[in-house]
């Protein structure tokens, strides 16, 4: 079963606005990964964050994680039409210290210039 | 971070038949996965390939069905066997790399089974 639920499931927003998509997890992690897929090609990794960040940034990319909440933000600024596309969120299993991931449903984001 | 190729990267298949896909990184990696995301759908763990054993399936997967190799720390191969039209999908290999063991994926092979 997915450990990972995304809302919204999709969003659509006009250049130059941001988008927020939400990760929620259910059992405690090592890490939390976010991902990219165009068009039902392979996954692009944006970014990782630790169990004990609370954020992390990279460019146009700012992620957040409360576990308390087990929860993660991704916020992308300024969009462009190059970053619709479909974002994962994917958890490990902090027990099992295994590598395996289990995937949140997707947020299917439309960027329209 | 890994540098990953599969082969073929799509095909269409007739049911019944099998397709045997490779995945190739660029460098020495412990960990390799295979993945599988039906249409429209999330991606699911088929399998952890694991070098010089056997694959560990995932609840739901089966060797006879997605026989697995993993001859040396660079290259592994999924087997999809006896096709049906359920299992029109895209596969995908994925390695862990990078200081805090980032997961890496190659770019998928989308087959199609009529």
């Amino acid at each position: 079963s997915q450990q990972g639920e995304e809302d919204p499931q999709a969003l659509s927003i006009q250049e130059g606005e941001n988008a927020t998509m939400n990760c929620s997890y259910k059992t405690s992690i090592n890490n939390l990964q976010w991902y990219r897929q165009n068009s039902g090609r392979g996954l692009v990794h944006l970014i990782l964050i630790r169990s004990n960040e609370r954020e992390k940034h990279s460019g146009r990319l700012r992620v957040t994680l409360d576990t308390s909440k087990k929860s993660s933000s991704l916020l992308i600024t300024a969009s462009r039409a190059a970053d619709t596309a479909s974002y994962f969120c994917a958890t490990d299993a902090q027990a099992s210290n295994t590598g395996k991931l289990i995937f949140g449903q997707g947020t299917t984001l439309q960027v329209k210039p | 971070s890994a540098v990953i190729s599969q082969k073929p990267s799509r095909d269409i298949c007739q049911r019944g038949t099998s397709l045997t896909i490779q995945c190739q990184v660029d460098s020495q990696v412990t960990m390799m996965f295979w993945y599988r995301q039906q249409p429209g759908q999330s991606l699911t763990l088929i399998a952890t390939a694991n070098q010089g054993s056997e694959a560990t399936y995932e609840s739901g997967f089966v060797i006879d069905k997605f026989p697995i190799s993993r001859p040396n720390l660079t290259f592994s191969t999924l087997t999809v066997s006896n096709m049906s039209p359920e299992d029109s999908s895209i596969y995908l290999c994925s390695v862990v790399g990078g200081e805090a063991y980032e997961q890496y994926f190659g770019p998928g092979t989308r087959l199609t089974v009529t």
